[in-house]
């Protein structure tokens, strides 16, 4: 799997909206953006996944470059209850679940 | 239940004790997945079961780890002879387990947290 990098760490305010990047410059053709998030003492909760068209849900906003070497997540509307890790991985359907999470960013949502 | 359940959530074994961590999957999820996660560290990966048969277990540090799900659908991570380097959460992880994207999104469990003294 591409390998992805992220900030260590972002702030937002309350209400506001949250930008996530990740840069992944090595992605190949099949492999997909996948986000997830980790809130303290609980497993990691997935959000959205896109290949090169960007996607939305109930939770986030996926944008993903026309070259696909880097993606944001859109967190609209921040609440305190966002306050998490979030981790962006490059996988392949081939990846069966065998995912590399890295480090991710530490987003803070402050009131 | 709806989601992926593991027991216990805490557990704390003397260094030389063998432990074993239980991971109840949501009924009809095909795969499951172990991850472990060292504190301050995203989780890594352990091993992957497709129903019963264990098709990927390059994650295991060592020969004291073993993961089973006999009947393809509880799993059972075991450890033996602890470590205080084993000291980690473990996170369990089940999906349909169809091909394509969706193989990569994975429910996990709230994890086990083991501290070896």
């Amino acid at each position: 799997d591409a390998k992805t990098t992220q900030p260590t760490s972002m702030d937002c305010a309350e209400g506001r909206a949250a930008n996530l990047p990740c840069n992944h410059s090595t992605i190949s053709g099949n492999e997909y953006v996948y986000w997830y998030r980790q809130i303290h003492s609980q497993g990691p909760q997935y959000i959205i996944h896109g290949l090169k068209n960007n996607e939305t849900n109930e939770m986030a906003s996926l944008i993903i470059t026309e070259d696909r070497k880097s993606s944001t997540l859109i967190l609209p509307h921040a609440t305190l209850r966002d306050t998490a890790v979030y981790y962006c991985i490059a996988a392949g359907g081939t990846s069966y679940g065998k995912l590399t999470f890295g480090q991710g960013t530490i987003l803070t949502v402050h009131p | 239940g709806a989601g992926v359940s593991q027991s216990p959530r805490y557990k704390v074994a003397k260094r030389g004790q063998d432990v074993a961590l239980r991971c109840d999957p949501i009924s009809g999820h095909v795969s499951l997945f172990w991850y472990q996660q060292a504190l301050g560290q995203g989780p890594e990966f352990l091993t992957y079961f497709q129903n019963e048969a264990q098709l990927d277990k390059s994650g295991l540090p060592s020969d004291r780890f073993f993961a089973e799900r006999p009947e393809g659908s509880v799993s059972t991570l075991k450890i033996q002879r602890t470590q205080q380097e084993d000291s980690a959460v473990y996170l369990c992880a089940s999906s349909l387990g169809r091909g394509g994207s969706g193989a990569n999104v994975l429910t996990f469990g709230a994890g086990s947290r083991l501290t070896v003294l």
